[in-house]
């Protein structure tokens, strides 16, 4: 079975630009989570969906986040423009429901210079 | 956001030994969830724990759910070199809330 899918798995870019983090579910799970993870402050819960619908993003540290899942099996996370302090490894994890184990993706490592 | 206090933060141990960890918290956990990272990887579950006083085992790991709600442990026997990485309890903090919180994770480096 295929497992959560993301792309890209590397991004480096340059302050200021649009960044696009993509993320495919399994199939079959209605809850989809976003997270950031740093040296300093560990996995942090940016923001998460059930149902395609975004429940809680109190996690999303600044307006410049924006996360979207237009369907059951896509999801975007966007940051735009990008900061260097944004420079972090972001997972996208999914589950059959919200209190159902979380099944990660292999992340995205991004570097904004 | 809150975290679960996990201990020890690393460990460096020999090929053969038994390992073991903890997690900790000051408010109950319905859920106990023990995840394992590899470099350049995302985390991976082990072992999940649904009951209070649950004992599960998965190959060499073993964890167990405390019987207070407030804390788990994970075990893992005879440590081969794969065992490297950094392992992560979590869980659901209480009935109804649906964020899973995180441990700040166990750093486990095996000495040839």
């Amino acid at each position: 079975d295929a497992g959560v899918i993301q792309s890209p798995r590397h991004e480096v870019t340059e302050m200021g630009q649009e960044v696009t983090l993509r993320c495919k579910p399994i199939s079959g799970h209605n809850s989809l989570f976003w997270y950031r993870q740093t040296m300093m402050r560990g996995l942090e819960l940016l923001i998460y969906f059930n149902n395609n619908v975004p429940i809680d993003d109190s996690g999303m540290p600044e307006d410049r986040f924006s996360a979207k899942m237009p369907n059951a099996s896509f999801s975007t996370l966007k940051i735009q423009p990008s900061e260097p302090r944004d420079s972090a490894v972001y997972f996208c994890a999914s589950s059959r429901d919200l209190l159902a184990t979380q099944y990660f993706g292999p992340g995205t490592r991004l570097l904004v210079l | 956001g809150q975290q679960l206090n996990q201990s020890p933060q690393s460990m460096f141990i020999q090929e053969g030994e038994d390992v073991s960890m903890n997690c900790t918290s000051s408010s109950i956990f319905n859920t106990w969830l023990w995840y394992k990272q590899d470099p350049g990887e995302g985390p991976v579950l082990l072992i999940a724990l649904y009951k209070a006083g649950e004992l599960t085992s998965n190959g060499r790991l073993t964890a167990q759910f405390g019987i207070t709600r407030k804390d788990s442990f994970l075990n893992i026997s005879a440590s081969i070199p794969s065992d490297v990485g950094i392992y992560f309890c979590a869980g659901f903090p209480n009935f109804g809330n649906e964020k899973l919180t995180f441990g700040t994770g166990t750093r486990l480096t095996i000495i040839p």
